[in-house]
């Protein structure tokens, strides 16, 4: 059972450049949801998924794309980054939407 | 809408010592309250929940929390630490008919040997 996966660890992109970070969890859960952590700031929900087929948006939705066309995967789109989306970027998931669990995260820079 | 404060960005407490984490949160309905861990560069991971029942929750690692409404407070405490407590600590916030859990900034617990 490995729980939340999410690749890469790592990336380093140019303003500009679009990606997809990876999310996938194995304990069939309904609910994924995507956050971004920056100093002080906590956690910010980006967006979320109560199931496949149904996205919303967070708090912080721009510049984000989501989709779920499973329940194991929930990938995150950047269309074209902006120095100020350099972050860590976490995936969770959660039988009922509060008790979540985490994937080990994603630090991306934009430069 | 729900907001969660942690009043204390940065702790040190030497090894052996007591704990007590700050947090107090804002919502109108009866909050589901979670405090998770985040240990350096790794993801967060729950170390106990409050739904409902008895206030006084234990979790994992020997922590322990208390719900207290009159003071709309959530504050995580262990008897003594290790010098393996070292990370960040996050109080969170749900509520039944809300959207979304809300994190408070996060606490960095510092042990000294």
């Amino acid at each position: 059972n490995a729980g939340v996966t999410q690749t890469p660890k790592f990336q380093v992109l140019k303003t500009g450049q679009s990606m997809t970070l990876q999310c996938a969890q194995d304990m069939n859960h309904e609910y994924m949801s995507w956050y971004r952590q920056d100093p002080g700031m906590g956690l910010r929900l980006i967006h979320y998924s109560v199931g496949a087929g149904i996205t919303d948006q967070g708090e912080v939705p721009n510049g984000y794309n989501v989709s779920r066309s499973t329940t194991e995967d929930f990938p995150l789109r950047l269309l074209s980054a902006a120095p100020s989306q350099t972050s860590v970027y976490f995936c969770a998931s959660s039988s009922t939407r509060w008790e979540q669990y985490f994937g080990p995260g994603t630090r991306l820079t934009v430069t | 809408a729900q907001s969660v404060t942690q009043p204390d960005i940065h702790i040190t407490v030497s090894e052996g010592a007591s704990l007590e984490l700050r947090c107090n949160y804002s919502y109108g309905a009866t909050p589901y309250l979670f405090w998770y861990v985040q240990s350096p560069g790794q993801g967060l991971q729950l170390l106990l929940k409050y739904f409902s029942g008895d206030t006084l929750v234990q979790g994992i690692k020997g922590f322990e929390a208390e719900f207290k409404r009159s003071q709309s407070s959530f504050n995580l405490r262990k008897p003594s630490v290790h010098w393996s407590d070292a990370a960040e600590y996050f109080c969170a916030v749900g509520a039944q008919g809300a959207q979304k859990l809300v994190f408070g900034q996060g606490t960095r617990l510092t042990i000294n040997p």
